[in-house]
C-alpha cells in the first residue's frame, strides 16, 4: 500500500515570503503530525491534526499554521519566512491520535529560506 | 525539563559485531516508546516498538529493553551490516504526541 507522501520534496523560498507543504497520509490513517527537523533541534513537534481538528501543537510561533482536510490530506503553511525555518518538514500518519500506536513518516520537504 | 536524550551522538562499529544504542528517558509516566531509523535523505522509519509493562522485545536482528527503574532504553542490533548505517532515534508517547530524542549516529567500519 501506498506510505505518506510529501510534496513538493524539494523547496526554496525567500525571507517574508510564505509556504505551503502537502501531505498525503496512509490510506486509513486518520492521523496526521507535523514535525520539523534542523540539526540543532532534533525532530520538534509541531502539530497533530485527526478528523479535520488540531488535536496537539507545539512550541512554534503562530507562522506555523495547519489544516486536514476530510480525506485525511493536510498541509502545513508557514507564513513571513525566516532564514531560521530552513528544515526537513516531516509529515507523519497514524491510525489513532496521540502518538500511541507509532507514526509512519514521509520523506519530507526540505525548505531552504534564503 | 523533561526529555529524551542519547548517551552517545555518535557510535562505530564493526561489520558484524553487535551494536548497542543507549537512550535515556526522564518521564515515568511515558508508556510507548518506539525506536526510529533515518537513512540520508529519508524519513525515519520504525524499527521496534515496546510498552512500558514489558521489559524486552525482539523482532528481526533487533531488541529493544526498557530498564524502567533508571529510565533506561536500548536499541541491540545483531550482526551489524552496511545497511544498517544511519542515524538512529528513541521516541516516547509523552502528552498525546512522540517526542523524540536527539539521535545516534551509527557507522559500519568494514
Amino acid at each position: 500500500k501506498a506510505g505518506v507522501t510529501q510534496t513538493p520534496r524539494y523547496l526554496i523560498k525567500t525571507r517574508g515570503q510564505q509556504v505551503t507543504l502537502s501531505c498525503s497520509p496512509i490510506s486509513g490513517h486518520r492521523s496526521v503530525s507535523w514535525y520539523q527537523q534542523t540539526p540543532g533541534q532534533g525532530l520538534q513537534f509541531l502539530f497533530e491534526y485527526f478528523s479535520e481538528t488540531q488535536r496537539n501543537k507545539g512550541n512554534f510561533p503562530g507562522r506555523f499554521s495547519g489544516r486536514q482536510f476530510s480525506n485525511s490530506r493536510s498541509e502545513m503553511n508557514v507564513s513571513t519566512l525566516e532564514l531560521g525555518d530552513s528544515a526537513l518538514y516531516l509529515c507523519a500518519s497514524s491510525v489513532r491520535t496521540g502518538g500511541g500506536d507509532g507514526y509512519t513518516f514521509g520523506s519530507g520537504t526540505r525548505l531552504t529560506v534564503v | 525539563g523533561e526529555s529524551v536524550g542519547l548517551h552517545l551522538p555518535t557510535l562505530s562499529v564493526q561489520e558484524g559485531d553487535n551494536s548497542i544504542i543507549n537512550c535515556a528517558y526522564s518521564n515515568s509516566a511515558s508508556d510507548y516508546f518506539i525506536w526510529y531509523k533515518q537513512e540520508s535523505g529519508k524519513g525515519p522509519q520504525f524499527i521496534i516498538d515496546i510498552r512500558s509493562n514489558m521489559d524486552k522485545r525482539q523482532g528481526q536482528r533487533v531488541t529493544v529493553l526498557l530498564n524502567k527503574t533508571v529510565k533506561h532504553l536500548s536499541l541491540q542490533i545483531a550482526a551489524t551490516q552496511p545497511g544498517d548505517s544511519a542515524v538512529y532515534f528513541c521516541a516516547e508517547t509523552r502528552w498525546e504526541k512522540l517526542t523524540f530524542g536527539t539521535g545516534t549516529r551509527l557507522t559500519i567500519i568494514p
